[in-house]
This record gives C-alpha cells, structure tokens and sequence, in this order.
C-alpha cells in the first residue's frame, strides 16, 4: 500500500527551528514531485512547499520564503521540510502529500500529519 | 497569494445534491485546468476526490463531479450519503508555479 508517514513535530519557542521528516514507501518516490501542506487548527488547509522529483525545482509559499527549505533524499525515499525562524503563526499540523506525478499535478497520496506547535 | 473562495457551509438531506463553488481568478483557477478537490472528515487528513476539473480517482464514487467556468470552478454531489459529510476544499495551480487552495465548504447531510 502506497504510505506516507510523517514525524519531527513538536513544541518550539518563537525564533526556534524543526525538521520535519516523510517516509514514503510501495512507490518509486524519486518519479513524483511532493509537496507540504499544513493546517492550524481548526483552519482550512495551506499549501507550504513543492519539490520536483530529482529535487532540482523546489517552490514556495510567500509566508514561508526564506525561512522554510524543502529537500529531499531519494536514495532513503524521505521528504524533509527544514522550518528557521519559527513563528506562532506556524503552528499547524504538517502534511506531506504525493503529487499525481508533476508538481503542477494534483496531491493524490497523503501522510497522517505531524503537528507543530510554536509557543514560549 | 489570496485564497480561493468557498462558500462556508452547504447541506443538504439524503438523496438530494449540493454545489460547492470556488471562485478564483484569472491567475489560477482560470488559466488552468489544474483543479482538484478534497473531502476532509474531522480528524482525518485530506483525499483527493476530482482532479484536473472533472477527473475522478479509481474509487471515487461517480455521484462526484466537477466543472468549470471561467474563474470558478464547482463540485457537486448527487445522490448525497451520510458519509458523505465532511468538509470539502477546492485546489488551483497557480501562474506563480504554487499551489492556492480554499477556505474549504462544510458540508452537513440532514
């Protein structure tokens, strides 16, 4: 069954960094470019980042250019989202998503979320 | 990038069919046929449901159809079912090569 699971959410301080991890598995995971996506509570959903599937393109909302890197490592099938500069407002929970094949694609496949809670 | 517009709440009794527009402009949802829709039970993460404007997965049930016009495109549901309610968010490609999505639709079966 085509998966995705994410991890490395938590609690932070304002200013303060994370790493968010995706483990992808039962697809050739370099083939498609994937995407995060998150969503603060009880709000609807916001799209954060693109990567191509050799990683060469990655793309990014405005809200969180310049602080937020996208990467991936397809040798170990594992999407990364790098998160600096932490602020409240990016408390959501964290969903990386499959596109159907291109970035420009729908997102077909979705993990279970990670949460991220930014707060002194 | 501003959000696509979403009518907050729809519903509708079982058997009945509801329309969930989505309103964008000649940036996104105009431009492209990169529409997709996604139905969200609470505490679930999102699905696909229709992608580029009127495609539906494999298992997506076809009482799930979309369209477009102009800048907006819609997602009907006919046939409505308990399970069927969730909230539901419309997708657009945009011109700046990201992703825009909605302010997402509740929709309550009666």
């Amino acid at each position: 069954e085509v998966q995705l699971v994410e991890s490395g959410g938590g609690l932070v301080q304002p200013g303060g960094s994370l790493r968010l991890s995706c483990a992808a598995s039962e697809f050739t995971f370099s083939s498609y470019a994937m995407s995060w996506v998150r969503q603060a509570p009880g709000k609807g959903l916001e799209w954060v980042s693109a990567i191509s599937g050799s990683g060469v393109s990655t793309y990014y909302a405005d809200s969180v250019k310049g602080r937020f890197t996208i990467s991936r490592d397809n040798s170990k099938n594992t999407l990364y989202l790098q998160m600096n500069s932490l602020r409240a407002e990016d408390t959501a929970v964290y969903y990386c998503a499959k596109h159907r094949t291109r970035s420009k694609d729908a997102f077909d496949i979705w993990g279970q979320g990670t949460m991220v809670t930014v707060s002194s | 990038q501003s959000a696509l517009t979403q009518p907050p709440s729809v519903s509708g009794s079982p058997g009945q069919s509801v329309t969930i527009s989505c309103t964008g402009t000649s940036s996104d949802v105009g431009s492209y046929n990169r529409v997709s829709w996604y139905q969200q039970p609470p505490g679930t993460a999102p699905k696909l449901m229709i992608y580029e404007v009127s495609n539906r997965p494999s298992g997506v049930p076809d009482r799930f159809s979309g369209s477009k016009s102009g800048n907006t495109a819609s997602l009907t549901i006919s046939g409505l079912q308990a399970e069927d309610e969730a909230d539901y968010y419309c997708s657009s490609y945009t011109s700046s090569s990201t992703w825009v999505f909605g302010g997402g639709t509740k929709l309550t079966v009666l």
